[in-house]
């Protein structure tokens, strides 16, 4: 079975800190990683996409990807209230468009 | 951008009844999911489709069927609901190594 790890939190970062969010994954042979922000109640929103080894950067968000170590990660730089959500890490399994989803990481920002 | 309609945001159907959920997407994507999540046990795959009447199953295709006729709209049918069946319900579609664009959600009730 193919898996994708998350802490599950909840993650308690204080207004304006940065939230630091960890994936790992099975599959040695993926290409495609997605980071999903989910409020409670709604449906998985895109934030971030990366396919290769380093950082992206948009705006108060950073991915970071090292495939050697299958580790993703999500930065959330100057975190606000409304980053308080659910953070999904995915993880490409076929040419379909297949994705492993992880359990999912409750962030929490406290003003 | 990608919009991904799925026909209801709430419903309540009885047990026993055949349940219809309905999903459109309007960017011509090949690919096209149907998810159920439920607290604590995270997005799971019940079927997807890679092309029109072509389907294969998820991870829990027990008590669902779909159907693809056209290439926009991917249906997915509760034969008989049962209260377990209760859930939200996700649509997705993509194409190749991208990623995946969600609808709002079907929050179904089986009283």
């Amino acid at each position: 079975q193919k898996e994708v790890e998350q802490n599950s939190g909840p993650l308690s970062v204080p207004e304006g800190a940065i939230a630091s969010l960890n994936c790992t994954y099975s599959d040695r042979g993926s290409q495609s990683f997605f980071w999903y922000r989910q409020y409670s109640g709604k449906s998985p929103e895109l934030i971030m996409s990366i396919y290769s080894n380093g950082d992206k950067e948009d705006g108060r968000f950073t991915a970071q990807l090292n495939k050697a170590s299958q580790y993703v990660s999500l930065l959330i730089r100057d975190s606000q209230p409304s980053d308080s959500a659910t953070y999904l890490c995915a993880v490409n399994m076929n040419s379909w468009g297949k994705l492993q989803f992880g359990a999912g990481t409750q962030v929490v920002v406290t003003p | 951008d990608v919009k991904v309609t799925q026909s209801s945001r709430y419903l309540v159907k009885r047990t026993g009844e055949k349940v219809f959920l309905e999903c459109v997407q309007d960017m011509d994507h090949e690919n096209m999911f149907w998810y159920r999540q439920d607290p604590g046990l995270g997005l799971r795959l019940i079927y997807f489709s890679y092309d029109v009447k072509m389907k294969e199953k998820g991870d829990i295709p027990e008590g669902y069927s779909v159907s693809r006729e056209k290439k926009e709209r991917f249906s997915l049918i509760l034969e008989s609901a049962s209260t377990n069946q209760t859930s939200m319900y996700l649509c997705a579609s993509t194409v190749g190594g991208q990623p995946q664009h969600f609808g709002d959600g079907t929050r179904l009730s089986i009283l």
